[in-house]
């Protein structure tokens, strides 16, 4: 299964939107991209996941690169509530790697 | 629908002692999922169930873990004997998967905070 990176911690100011990227380069066609995130002491929480095509809800934007080797998920109007580790993970096994600490502040 | 329940939320038990974890899934879900979280070793897969068949465990970490899943509603991890080191969060998880080992999304429960002195 692929595997993924992500930079360790990222900061972001409130109401500004956060970029979070993510780095699958030995990932197969037809596995997909899925972003969890946990605020602390919780469980996981599914986001949003992609193949091929960017993708948008109502919490956040998928972006993935036309060679599939990475991604960024966009949080557009980053709130204080947002602060949480972010996980990226490529579909086939449940691997979660040490995922993004993002830090919201005022 | 509830989620994915857990019980018992949290647990303090001593070395040696059997600890039992139970979770259940969300109704009409057919795949589950154990993972355990600590501070040195992040979230790990212990084992999967898919249509209440164990189809990986190779993330159990030795034979004190044994983990059963008896019907499409209840599931449970087992530690006998207990030690420190077990000590952790331990999260259920299911999804609705449409093939053994497809990735679909999880829904996590709400976690066992075990503590074993």
């Amino acid at each position: 299964d692929a595997k993924t990176t992500q930079p360790p911690s990222m900061d972001c100011a409130e109401g500004r939107a956060a970029n979070l990227p993510c780095n699958h380069s030995t990932i197969s066609g037809n596995e997909y991209v899925y972003w969890y995130r946990q605020i602390h002491s919780q469980g996981p929480q599914y986001i949003i996941h992609g193949l091929k095509n960017n993708e948008t809800n109502e919490m956040a934007s998928l972006i993935i690169t036309e060679d599939r080797k990475s991604s960024t998920l966009i949080l557009p109007h980053a709130t204080l509530r947002d602060t949480a580790v972010y996980y990226c993970i490529v579909a086939g096994k449940s691997t979660f790697g040490d995922g993004t600490t993002l830090t919201v502040k005022p | 629908d509830a989620g994915v329940i857990q019980s018992p939320r949290h647990e303090v038990t001593e070395m040696g002692q059997e600890v039992t974890l139970r979770c259940k899934p969300i109704s009409g879900h057919n795949s589950l999922f154990w993972y355990r979280q600590t501070m040195m070793r992040g979230l790990e897969l212990l084992i999967y169930f898919n249509n209440n068949v164990p189809i990986d465990d190779s993330g159990m970490p030795e034979d004190r873990f044994s983990a059963k899943m008896p019907n499409a509603s209840f599931s449970t991890l087992k530690i006998q004997p207990s030690e420190p080191r077990d000590s952790a969060v331990y999260f259920c998880a299911s999804s609705l998967a449409l093939l053994a080992g497809a990735q679909e999304t999880q829904y996590f429960g709400p976690g066992t905070r075990l503590l074993v002195l």
